[in-house]
């Protein structure tokens, strides 16, 4: 079974700048998640998605981020623009209903804004 | 006050000690509970749900106590490849909360 997908693997950018990441979800999985993880932390929730509906984004500054989630398969985070506090891990993780079920993480993307 | 609290360690033992980790939390209408594991530079990964009636996996015992909010985790005999960052992890309506997590370093 092929797992959560996410590119770039990493990403260097300059303050102000934009960026976006990508998440391919395991196939079937209704829910999607979008965490940040900042280094000695642990994973942020910033926006959970059902199918292609929001179901949380309380924590997502909307200011400069945003996520959309066409067709409830693939989905895509932006920041603009971009600020050094950003710099983070960006994790994507599916999970089939969003019940009680575990997380299935991706491998992540490390940004660095300089 | 945190959701979700965890020593952050580190915690350092030699090969073939017993180790436990604590995590409280605060929402007491939380419903699931789990421990992850995270690999250095690499994404968190389930290693047990935890059970309110405790649950054991080889050398990992995970307990809740519902009353005080309190979850741990033992690990017996480390092994150097027990080394990482353990999770926890508290659930409820669907929006799970992740604790900043322990740091592990087994030594030879």
């Amino acid at each position: 079974e092929a797992g959560v997908a996410q590119s770039p693997r990493y990403k260097i950018i300059e303050k102000r700048q934009s960026v976006a990441f990508w998440c391919n979800p395991i196939s079937g999985h209704a829910t999607l998640y979008w965490y940040q993880q900042i280094l000695g932390q642990g994973p942020k929730l910033l926006i959970q998605f059902q199918n292609n509906g929001v179901v949380d984004d309380s924590q997502l500054p909307k200011d400069r981020f945003s996520a959309e989630r066409l067709k409830g398969v693939d989905s895509t985070l932006k920041i603009q623009p971009a600020k050094l506090e950003d710099s983070a891990v960006y994790l994507c993780a599916s999970s089939p209903t969003g019940g009680w079920e575990k997380l299935f993480f991706g491998s992540g993307t490390q940004l660095s804004v300089l | 006050r945190k959701e979700v609290e965890q020593d952050p360690g580190p915690f350092n033992v030699p090969e073939g000690a017993t180790v436990a980790f604590n995590c409280t939390y605060s929402n007491s209408a939380s419903q699931s509970f789990f421990w992850y594991r995270q690999d250095c530079r690499k994404e968190p990964k389930l290693l047990m749900s935890v059970y309110s009636s405790g649950n054991e996996d080889g050398r990992f015992t995970a307990q809740l106590n519902r009353a005080s909010q309190y979850i741990s985790l033992l690990i017996r005999d480390s092994k150097l490849s027990d080394s990482a960052t353990y999770l926890c992890v508290v659930r409820d309506a669907g929006k799970s909360t992740f604790g900043d997590g322990t740091t592990l370093t087994v030594k030879p």
